[in-house]
């Protein structure tokens, strides 16, 4: 069972526009939500991570939407640069502490087109 | 930032025979992953380690692997014997108590089985 779902599976915007990428997950228990990007042929970093006790996190142009009740979340990424370009992995942990496992959604592909 | 690196980054073997991927974490991390990403697939926890053990396990770890720290040296994965399953890249992470759930990843180590 997949504990973490992303959409969509691609996403082209133009340079300027605001790229939408969806979240959803399965476990209630869950209490972290990270999203790590990842460039072509180099290592998933940690982009910018949310935690239930708020509904919105923002970073510059980056942002969350958190939705609890609905158990969904979204990464809303506003006047887009064709180097935001990058795969965008949402990730959820069931525990407060290091030793919690990251469960990995699939994955959305964005390219900004100048 | 921090880096994690990996060593091979890339693996070709007969199956059955024995592989090593390698790690060498951030320094005064204290927690370590190994993540397995088939390609086009999402990345899948393997196992975490923690003062010299693993405290969790995936049902993707199969007898066949085992990791270890030996004294502060590379956290290595191994697998023996290799099969033709376990091709595809495998992710070395670590994380500190200072880091909270933040996760550090390597490049990958891609492994193909033939």
């Amino acid at each position: 069972q997949q504990q973490v779902r992303q959409s969509p599976q691609s996403l082209t915007v133009w340079e300027g526009e605001t790229a939408i990428l969806n979240c959803s997950y399965e476990d209630s228990t869950f209490d972290y939500f990270p999203w790590y990007w990842q460039f072509p042929r180099e290592s998933p970093a940690l982009l910018i991570a949310i935690r239930p006790v708020s509904n919105k996190k923002e970073d510059g142009r980056f942002t969350i939407f958190f939705n609890k009740r609905e158990k969904k979340l979204s990464l809303h990424i506003t006047d887009s640069q064709p180097g935001d370009s990058a795969t965008y992995f949402c990730a959820a942990s069931d525990r407060g502490s290091a030793l919690g496992r990251l469960h990995f959604g699939a994955g959305t592909q964005l390219i900004v087109i100048p | 930032g921090p880096k994690v690196l990996q060593i091979p980054s890339h693996q070709i073997i007969d199956m059955g025979q024995m592989v090593t991927l390698n790690c060498d974490p951030v320094s005064n991390h204290l927690y370590f992953y190994w993540y397995k990403q088939i390609l086009g697939q999402q990345m899948e926890f393997l196992v975490n380690f923690y003062n010299g053990k693993v405290m969790e396990k995936s049902k993707l770890f199969k007898d066949q692997f085992s990791v270890e720290r030996p004294d502060g040296s590379y956290f290595t994965l191994k697998i023996q014997p290799t099969a033709l399953e376990d091709s595809a890249v495998y992710f070395c992470a670590s994380g500190g108590t200072d880091s909270g759930n933040t996760l550090y990843f390597g490049e990958g180590s891609r492994l193909i089985v033939v």
